[in-house]
């Protein structure tokens, strides 16, 4: 069975400060994507890495994808309120099919 | 290009009720998902349906059942409601060439009493 951890389970940060989250498994996914969810609402694609090694970059937010395709990291620079939200990772089997998510990284992000 | 529609949105149901759900997805996508979604669990992976067929299925009981429809829309059903059925629903879609991304609606909130 793929099992997807997060790090840390909460954040609480001020405005202006960095962050890192980290999605780690034991098992190699064919693709990762990261969601970010706020209270309510369905979870939002933020973006999806596919190669090992891979990072990709939307504004402010960095991602990383290991290069065993076994984990990977979310940077936030400059963290604002609005990044406030859970973040979840979802890794994708080798067929692209089944889906697994992790836990999540609670952010919250004071003005 | 229109996202993933779950509707309803909000229903309270009584325990022994049953309840269904339904799902449109993205125009063109072909792969319909269900998850169920609560504080203690997180997201967990309820069934998978493509053109029809159930491919995957998860850890859940029997109550839990679904359907798609050749338009690929699809709903999901939950009969007998315990207390702890409540939670938020969430359909995903996908397109079966990019099986690597999938899409969440907004979700169904159901609160079982």
């Amino acid at each position: 069975t793929q099992l997807l951890e997060q790090s840390p389970q909460f954040l609480s940060i001020q405005e202006g400060e960095n962050l890192t989250v980290y999605c780690n498994s034991s098992s190699v996914f064919s693709s990762l994507q990261w969601y970010r969810q706020e209270p309510g609402e369905g979870p939002v694609l933020l973006v999806t890495v596919v190669t090992g090694g891979e990072v990709k970059k939307l504004k402010r937010l960095t991602f990383q994808f290991g290069d065993a395709r076994k984990d990977s990291s979310l940077h936030i620079t400059a963290a604002q309120p609005g990044d406030t939200g859970l973040y979840l990772c979802a890794g994708a089997d080798n067929y692209g099919q089944n889906f697994v998510f992790g836990p999540g990284t609670r952010l919250s992000v004071l003005p | 290009k229109a996202g993933v529609t779950q509707t309803p949105r909000y229903l309270i149901k009584t325990r022994g009720q049953q309840v269904t759900l339904s799902c449109s997805p993205i125009s063109g996508h072909r792969s319909v998902s269900w998850y169920q979604q609560t504080p203690g669990q997180g997201l967990q992976f309820l069934f998978e349906y493509f053109s029809e067929t159930q491919r995957n299925k998860g850890n859940f009981p029997g109550r839990f059942s679904g359907r798609q429809f050749s338009n690929s829309r699809s709903e999901m059903n939950v009969s007998t409601l315990e207390l702890g059925d409540s939670a938020l629903y969430l359909c995903a879609s996908s397109l079966v060439a990019d099986g690597n991304t999938i899409y969440f609606g907004e979700g169904s909130w159901l609160t079982v009493v």
